[in-house]
C-alpha cells in the first residue's frame, strides 16, 4: 500500500529538549514537505525537499531543521523545542500528475 | 500574494439536503487546485485535483468544479458519513510544488 508513515503519532516533550520527527514514504517519490496545522491558520509549509540533499524553506521554517540522506525518509528535528512549537505535524509525498499523500499526523505538545 | 479563502467556515446539513462549499483563490499562474478530506486526528485524504477552468471532476455524492477565481464542491444527498472538513489547496506556478490551503469548511450531517 502506498503510504507516507510518520513517528510518533503524539509526543509530549519539555521546552529545549531536541525532538525528531520522522517521516517515510515508499511511493518512490522526489518531493518531500512538512506542513503544521494550527487553529484557524490551517495547513502552512515548514520545509520541503525536491529530491536527495535538496532541501529549502517553506513559510514557517523558524525553529525547524530537515535532511534528506535517502529519497524515502526526510525528518524534522526541533534543537530547542518551544511552546510555540505546540502543534499537528504533517509529512507529505509529491509526484506530479498523482498529487500529495498524507502522512497521519504527529500531535506534537511543548510544555 | 497567494491566498485560500474557503467558505462557509462550517456547515451543518441534514441527511439527503444537497449544498455547496466554496474555494476562492487569487494565485500566480495556477498549476492546480486541490479538494481533500480531513477526519479529526488523521491526514488530508485526496479526493479531486482540477487543473483548468470548466473543469469537472466526481466521486460518488462529491462534485467538484473549477472556474477561474474560484471551486465548488457540491455535495449531493449527503450522509452523515460525509461530515469532515473539506480542505481547499492550490499550487502556484514555479519550481516548489508547494500548496497553499484554505482554513477549511467543517460540514457536519445530521440523519
Amino acid at each position: 500500500e502506498a503510504q507516507v508513515t510518520q513517528n510518533p503519532r503524539y509526543l509530549i516533550t519539555v521546552t529545549g529538549k531536541k525532538l525528531t520527527v520522522t517521516c517515510s514514504q515508499n511511493m518512490n517519490h522526489e518531493y518531500m514537505s512538512w506542513y503544521r496545522q494550527d487553529p484557524g491558520l490551517g495547513l502552512r509549509q515548514i520545509y520541503y525537499s525536491m529530491n536527495v540533499e535538496v532541501t529549502d524553506k517553506g513559510d514557517v521554517p523558524e525553529g525547524y531543521k530537515v535532511s534528506r540522506k535517502e529519497k524515502r525518509n526526510f525528518p524534522l528535528i526541533l534543537e530547542s523545542p518551544s511552546p510555540n512549537q505546540t502543534s499537528l505535524y504533517f509529512c507529505a509525498s509529491y509526484r506530479q500528475g498523482y498529487g500529495y499523500t498524507f502522512g497521519s499526523g504527529t500531535r506534537l505538545t511543548v510544555v | 500574494e497567494d491566498q485560500v479563502t474557503q467558505s462557509p467556515e462550517a456547515l451543518r446539513l441534514q441527511e439527503g439536503e444537497s449544498s455547496s462549499l466554496n474555494c476562492s483563490y487569487t494565485v500566480s499562474g495556477l498549476r492546480g487546485l486541490f479538494w481533500y478530506r480531513q477526519d479529526p486526528g488523521k491526514g488530508p485524504e485526496f479526493l479531486f485535483t482540477l487543473y483548468s477552468a470548466g473543469e469537472e471532476k466526481e466521486k460518488e455524492r462529491l462534485k467538484a468544479t473549477l472556474t477561474k477565481k474560484e471551486s465548488f464542491l457540491h455535495i449531493t444527498a449527503p450522509k452523515p458519513e460525509d461530515s469532515a472538513t473539506y480542505l481547499c489547496a492550490v499550487q502556484a506556478g514555479g519550481a516548489t510544488n508547494k500548496l497553499i490551503f484554505g482554513t477549511g469548511t467543517l460540514l457536519a450531517v445530521q440523519p
